[in-house]
C-alpha cells in the first residue's frame, strides 16, 4: 500500500502560469481533501470531495479548482498562479474520521 | 476560521519529561483528533476522542476531553527526542460532514 501520494514534490512557477497537483490514494477512501499550510496558519481547507464526481469548497477556495473523476484521484488546479499561493499543499483521504496525509507539495510562485 | 486553538504555541523540554499541550474550541463537536507532523512531512493521526468520552490512552499518549470547558489536552509521558514535532488538534462538528478543522499547532522540541 502506497497510501496517499502527491505529485510533484516541489515546483516553482512564475506569476500567471498554471499547473495541476495530483493526489492519489489506494485505500478506497470516499473522502479526499486539499489543504494549504502556511507558517503560523496551520492547515486551511481549500476544497474537498465526498465521493467520485463530487467536489465542494472549503475555507480558502479562491484561485483553485478541483476535479475527482476517479475515486482514487483528486486533482488541484491553479489556473493563474499568484505569489499569495506560495505554500505547502497537502492532500488527505479518509473514510470519515482519521485522515491519511500525503507528503506534501512545496510550491513557490515568483 | 480555525475552530481549535492549541496552547502553548511552542514547548521545549528535556528528554524524559512529560509534555502537555492543550486545545480549546468554540462550538459543539462530534469528536476531536490529535495529529503529529514531523518537519517537512505530512500529518499523522495519533488519537481520536469522541464527545461522549472523557479520556483515552494510546501508548505514552493520554488525551482528555472536557466538553463543558470546550477543551482537550494531549499528554506525552516520558518524552523522547523522536517526539520532536508539531502537534495539531482537529475538531469535527459532526452532522455527517466529516470535515475536521485544524488548529495552528504546538511546536514541541525535546532535547536529548
Amino acid at each position: 500500500n502506497a497510501g496517499v501520494t502527491q505529485t510533484p514534490k516541489f515546483r516553482v512557477l512564475k506569476t500567471g502560469q498554471s499547473m495541476t497537483l495530483l493526489c492519489a490514494q489506494d485505500m478506497n477512501h470516499e473522502y479526499m481533501y486539499w489543504y494549504r499550510q502556511d507558517p503560523g496558519m496551520g492547515l486551511r481547507l481549500i476544497h474537498y470531495s465526498v465521493g467520485e464526481g463530487t467536489t465542494a469548497k472549503g475555507e480558502v477556495p479562491d484561485g483553485y479548482n478541483v476535479s475527482r473523476l476517479k475515486k482514487q484521484n483528486f486533482l488541484l488546479g491553479l489556473e493563474s498562479a499568484a505569489p499569495s499561493q506560495t505554500s505547502v499543499y497537502f492532500c488527505a483521504s479518509s473514510t470519515g474520521y482519521e485522515q491519511y496525509f500525503g507528503p506534501g507539495t512545496r510550491l513557490t510562485v515568483t | 476560521s480555525q475552530q481549535g486553538e492549541e496552547d502553548p504555541q511552542a514547548l521545549s523540554i528535556q528528554e524524559g519529561e512529560n509534555a502537555t499541550m492543550n486545545c480549546s474550541y468554540k462550538t459543539s463537536i462530534n469528536n476531536l483528533q490529535w495529529y503529529r507532523q514531523n518537519s517537512g512531512r505530512g500529518l499523522v493521526h495519533l488519537i481520536l476522542i469522541r464527545s461522549n468520552e472523557r479520556e483515552k490512552h494510546s501508548g505514552r499518549l493520554r488525551v482528555t476531553l472536557d466538553t463543558s470547558k470546550k477543551s482537550s489536552s494531549l499528554l506525552i509521558t516520558a518524552s523522547r527526542a523522536a517526539d520532536t514535532a508539531s502537534y495539531f488538534c482537529a475538531t469535527d462538528a459532526g452532522g455527517g460532514s466529516y470535515i475536521p478543522t485544524f488548529g495552528r499547532g504546538t511546536s514541541l522540541i525535546v532535547h536529548p
